[in-house]
């Protein structure tokens, strides 16, 4: 059982837009402003999407949006697009001892 | 270019060890952190610790101790993640990733599948 939670699916037609979240605690994502999120096709390494709550990597569109509230992070995406149908996985700094979490990913199907 | 290039493809017995490297290259070895990270077939992600390049010290998560052990050889920029007491249930695909001061991976290897059956 992963410590953050994530629905394991989401869906959405091109053009629009989807929200995917990602509930931990106050010991992780609601103490900290250190929740990332990750992209991850197929067979592939996951990809950096968003840092640090809502701050965005060079080359990522800005399609890709993300934010926070008490302990739940969400991750927005609009104008959907087929190449955004991939597992996205949230994470959060968790402290000195556990020092990263993880959610359990969401399996974005774009139909 | 920042690249991570990790090992092979493992296949090992229950009981035995695996290790498995992560060459860095493209920046200073010595800058950043490196995690181990570790995804089962099908399943999420899981951390698994950190090295600190520069002076080699290290930080597992509690499900691996005692059977973790990272290092690092600052001469070839390479790092290791080396698991024993290997279980059917460690067969995952490990990922070394470099880590950001805000708490976040920027750069990841490309995967190395262990898979562990007798």
């Amino acid at each position: 059982q992963s410590a953050l939670t994530q629905s394991p699916s989401a869906s959405g037609s091109p053009g629009q837009s989807v929200t995917i979240s990602c509930t931990g605690t106050s010991s992780d994502v609601g103490g900290y402003n250190y929740v990332s999120w990750y992209q991850q096709h197929p067979g592939k390494a996951p990809k950096l999407m968003i840092y640090e709550v809502s701050k965005r990597p060079s080359g990522v569109p800005d399609r890709f949006s993300g934010s926070k509230s008490g302990n739940t992070a969400s991750l927005t995406v609009s104008g959907l697009q087929a190449e955004d149908e991939a597992d996205y996985y949230c994470s959060s700094y968790a402290g000195s001892n556990n020092f990263v979490v993880f959610g359990g990913g969401t399996k974005l199907t774009v139909l | 270019q920042v690249q991570l290039v990790q090992s092979g493809a493992e296949v090992k017995k229950p009981g035995a060890s695996v290790k498995v490297s992560c060459k860095a290259s493209g920046y200073t070895f010595t800058s950043y952190y490196m995690h181990w990270v570790r995804q089962a077939p099908g399943q999420g992600l899981e951390w698994m610790g950190i090295i600190n390049p520069t002076g080699g010290s290290t930080s597992y998560a509690q499900k691996f101790q005692g059977r973790v052990t990272m290092t690092r050889d600052t001469s070839t920029t390479t790092v290791y993640m080396e698991l024993s007491s290997l279980r059917s249930e460690d067969t995952a695909v490990y990922y070394c990733a470099r880590f950001w001061s805000g708490y976040f991976y920027d750069y990841w290897g490309q995967g190395t599948l262990v898979t562990v059956s007798s």
